[in-house]
């Protein structure tokens, strides 16, 4: 069946380092990734998009990397701060022909950031 | 603009008995979904509700239903409560239409333990 997964389950870098996390997906119809950002104790904050039709999508210190010929997705943050640390999902959307979307999320990766 | 809030943020039940969690979306948005996560299944996609109807449904039982109202408010319900029913139940809000349904904002969630 179709899933979204990440390659490393915990990933930890030194305060003002670069962040490379990763996702592999399985589904080449998919219209939409999508990164989130989960902290404690609360639901998952949208961080940045990028359609099917896009290769790179860049925001604040965040940069998001589509490669469809590997089904691979990255999400870079630059100078990486403690209050980065989170768990990051990377999120697949499905376009039915009737309309709306669904979401399938990745297994997560915990982001710890040392000071 | 106020954010996705759901109500409870937290619930205790017993096996057997069913719970109601609501959920109001950001103004304006007219889409809502529900999603369980579960440490051992991670996030996992309920359905979504536009305009009062149901328009999309993930592989759940028939234990697990919602509603959505004429204001986009909605509400989920869990009837039969099993222990593996405990989890965060997230709700997202979306505008809906085709193009931006994708950017889904999601609410704190509620945390259930059946007991």
């Amino acid at each position: 069946g179709e899933s979204v997964g990440l390659h490393l389950p915990t990933l930890s870098v030194q305060e003002g380092d670069n962040s490379i996390i990763n996702c592999a997906y399985s589904n080449s119809a998919s219209d939409y990734f999508i990164w989130y950002k989960q902290e404690s104790g609360k639901g998952p904050q949208f961080i940045i998009d990028i359609r099917s039709n896009m290769d790179k999508r860049q925001g604040q210190r965040v940069t998001v990397l589509l490669n469809k010929t590997v089904k691979h997705l990255s999400l870079q943050i630059a100078a990486t701060q403690p209050g980065d640390s989170a768990v990051y999902f990377c999120a697949e959307t499905h376009t039915f022909q009737t309309s709306g979307s669904r979401l399938t999320f990745g297994e997560g990766t915990q982001l710890t950031v040392n000071p | 603009k106020a954010g996705v809030t759901q109500t409870p943020r937290y619930l205790i039940k017993t096996r057997g008995q069913q719970v109601t969690l609501s959920c109001s979306p950001i103004s304006g948005h007219r889409s809502v979904s529900w999603y369980q996560q579960t440490p051992g299944q991670g996030l996992q996609f309920l359905f979504e509700y536009f305009s009062e109807t149901q328009r999309n449904k993930g592989n759940f039982p028939g234990r697990f239903s919602g509603r959505q109202f004429s204001n986009s408010r909605s509400e989920m319900n869990v009837s039969t409560l099993e222990l593996g029913d405990s989890a965060l139940y997230l709700c997202a809000s979306s505008l809906g239409d085709r193009v931006a349904s994708y950017e889904q904002y999601f609410g704190p969630g509620t945390r259930l333990t059946v007991t």
